[in-house]
């Protein structure tokens, strides 16, 4: 079993929904829940970050932890075409700078 | 500043031959990481360095694998010999321990084909 599980997709919802992503993990050690967002054929960059439990909100995004569920979501609200991308969740334990990631979902906003 | 440089952006090769993928992190940071990402297994670290020094190979697949990182300013992967299921896109991200979020930042990725 992987430490970090994420549906991979792929997704499909028109413009305008709202969008819900999620990972599972089994490490109770993570401590720093990130999401990456990596369009097609780029690298992946920060979209949010989140430091133990609770909701992190920016703009269209919204990120959610529930450590004793071992559950952390991504919300994006008012979906855009923009918004078609791979999204991949990250993992660390507290002063580790290694990373686990998610595989990533592939999401399409379809216009 | 620039962000992480990878080159080359791809590369096709025949198996057998020996491959090197190069990385200039950002002026800085103090973290480089080496990953690989294929549709089935996703983004997979490699290894990574702390200040020059090699902090863990674990994720180096087999011995045909090896990576430097003789100054602060650059690292390289090699693959030798190299094999068709090496493919996959290659990512150089890196990060400063100053910054207190653990951000990695990623360069473009160097996209590999082993024929």
């Amino acid at each position: 079993q992987k430490e970090v599980e994420q549906d991979p997709g792929p997704l499909s919802v028109p413009e305008g929904a709202i969008v819900s992503l999620n990972c599972t993990y089994s490490n109770s050690a993570f401590q720093y829940f990130m999401w990456y967002r990596q369009y097609s054929r780029k690298g992946p960059e920060l979209l949010m970050y989140t430091y133990s439990s609770g909701n992190k909100e920016d703009g269209r995004f919204t990120a959610q932890v529930d450590k004793s569920s071992k559950y952390i979501s991504l919300f994006i609200r008012d979906s855009q075409p923009s918004d078609s991308a791979t999204y991949l969740c990250a993992m660390s334990n507290f002063g580790n700078e290694k990373l686990t990631f998610g595989t990533g979902t592939r999401l399409t906003i379809i216009p | 500043d620039a962000g992480v440089i990878q080159s080359p952006r791809h590369e096709v090769t025949e198996m057998g031959q020996e491959v090197t993928l190069r990385c200039k992190p950002i002026s800085g940071h103090d973290y480089l990481f080496w990953y690989r990402q294929t549709m089935m297994r996703g983004l997979e670290l490699l290894i990574y360095f702390n200040n020059n020094v090699p902090i863990d190979d674990s994720g180096m697949p087999e011995d045909r694998f090896s990576a430097k990182m003789p100054n602060a300013s650059f690292s390289t992967l090699k693959i030798q010999p190299s094999e068709p299921r090496d493919s996959a896109v290659y990512f150089c991200a890196s990060s400063s321990q100053g910054i207190g979020s653990n951000e990695q930042f990623f360069g473009p990725g160097t996209r590999l084909t082993v024929l």
